[in-house]
């Protein structure tokens, strides 16, 4: 059971433009990540929060993590074809090592 | 930075057989290393645990003595899918912890196992 859902689950857009991804759970989070994954790949992580509000750039990439620590976005600003990928959350909680991820966002961007 | 390899990168096997996957961290000790499966198009869901030395964790659903994880020393974790079936075919992923620093997992490149 996937316990974080990312919104929305394909996205198709033309180089230039932004977007926002969106993860969301009723679960709160000691840290969350967020990882790209290209095809036949492994995730490459590209940020973790851990403080809730806390915002995070890299970029042209911003990360927020929400004030509860239950929800996070990813808000990628005049997006290229190199950032077409998988992009997933991922979220620990308190006292456990292990990772639950979100169910994924697809990102095409065409050139 | 933190690398993690896996091998075989790609696996073809035929139904009945079993497969061995390994993981290794190259550069550092890693007290935990994870097991991740991956259908197409979809995320990834954490198999088990694997601590050094002990016993590894499995996530409910998934059969322990279907998929055999030893994790012998800190450098080294494998997965052993018995009795493959096609069902089994998909992207396998591993991660670890470095010793010093549990707050990063470092994800090896995924191993893609096909059963005929």
């Amino acid at each position: 059971t996937q316990l974080l859902e990312q919104s929305p689950q394909f996205l198709s857009i033309q180089e230039g433009e932004n977007l926002t991804v969106y993860c969301n759970s009723s679960s709160v989070f000691s840290s969350l990540q967020w990882y790209r994954q290209e095809p036949g790949e492994g995730p490459v992580l590209l940020v973790t929060v851990v403080t809730g509000g806390e915002v995070k750039k890299l970029k042209r990439l911003t990360f927020q993590f929400g004030d509860a620590r239950k929800d996070s976005s990813l808000h990628i600003t005049a997006a290229q074809p190199g950032d077409t990928g998988l992009y997933l959350c991922a979220g620990e909680y308190t006292g456990f090592q292990k990772l639950v991820f979100g169910t994924g966002t697809r990102l095409l961007v065409s050139p | 930075g933190a690398v993690v390899s896996q091998h075989p990168s790609w696996v073809i096997c035929k139904s009945g057989t079993s497969v061995k996957i390994e993981c290794r961290s190259l550069d550092f000790q890693a007290t935990t290393m994870f097991w991740y499966r991956q259908f197409p198009k979809q995320s990834l869901m954490l198999m088990a645990t694997s601590n050094e030395g002990s016993k590894a964790t499995y996530e409910q659903g998934v059969e322990k003595d279907k998929f055999l994880i030893n994790h012998a020393s800190l450098t080294l974790s494998t997965l052993t899918v018995t009795s493959a079936h096609p069902e089994d075919s998909s992207f396998y992923i591993c991660s670890a912890r470095e010793r010093r620093n549990t707050d990063t997992q470092y994800f090896g490149p995924g191993t893609r196992l096909t059963v005929l």
